[in-house]
């Protein structure tokens, strides 16, 4: 088990530009979460994903935001015509389908984009 | 309305006095509720969590808090401040339907 990973850890774009996010949850993990932090906030919930279906998508993610999760494994996050707002930690989570719903998630290192 | 208040955006204590961070929630349901904390470039880390079991829950690295209904609160203590427990603190609360809502952190600075 090595934890949730993230590709890149840095983005830096140009206004205008698509950025692709990688994320790699542990692996039997079939609970898979996205989320952006800005400096000084808490990080922002984005979007979840059970398996490879996406269950619930906050109202955050516009539409120039899309996630997939094909095959219930591997997720990525792109965003199409970056904004300088976009900037920020952009974080993934997972965890384990606990009976219940009561669970714990774990976070991989982040990806911070910056948006020039 | 699901929310989480964090009522202090910084707090400094001395090593070896104790800590309390205070967390307010607001849940229509029976909530879960978590403590994570972030180190400076190291991603989020679990340090307790309450779901309708024991009110008083220990965590990790000597962290504990007390759900309290009544006061709809979940604050987080420390006995004695380590240096090493510099970090920002986030409560977090599990609102079902897969959706969790983080507070804003707290900030904890240790002074020698």
């Amino acid at each position: 088990d090595t934890g949730v990973s993230q590709d890149p850890r840095h983005k830096i774009t140009k206004r205008g530009q698509n950025v692709t996010f990688r994320c790699d949850p542990i692996s039997e993990h079939n609970r898979l979460y996205w989320y952006r932090q800005t400096l000084g906030q808490g990080p922002e919930f984005l979007t979840y994903f059970q398996n490879e279906a996406q269950l619930e998508k906050s109202r955050l993610l516009s539409d120039r935001f899309s996630a997939e999760r094909p095959k219930g494994s591997f997720s990525t996050l792109e965003i199409q015509r970056t904004e300088q707002g976009d900037s920020a930690m952009y974080l993934c989570a997972s965890s384990p389908n606990v009976a219940g719903g009561a669970y714990e998630q774990y976070f991989g290192p982040g990806t911070r984009l910056t948006v020039t | 309305a699901q929310s989480v208040t964090q009522l202090d955006s910084h707090v400094s204590v001395s090593e070896g006095t104790p800590v309390l961070l205070r967390c307010n929630y607001s849940s229509s349901y029976s909530p879960s509720l978590f403590w994570y904390v972030q180190h400076p470039n190291k991603g989020l880390q679990l340090l307790l969590k309450y779901t309708s079991a024991a009110t008083l829950v220990k965590g990790i690295n000597g962290f504990e808090a007390e759900f309290k209904k009544s006061e709809t609160s979940f604050h987080l203590t420390k006995p004695s401040a380590h240096m090493s427990d510099a970090a920002e603190y986030f409560c977090v609360l599990y609102t079902g339907g897969f959706k969790t809502i983080f507070g804003a952190g707290t900030r904890l600075f240790v002074k020698a």
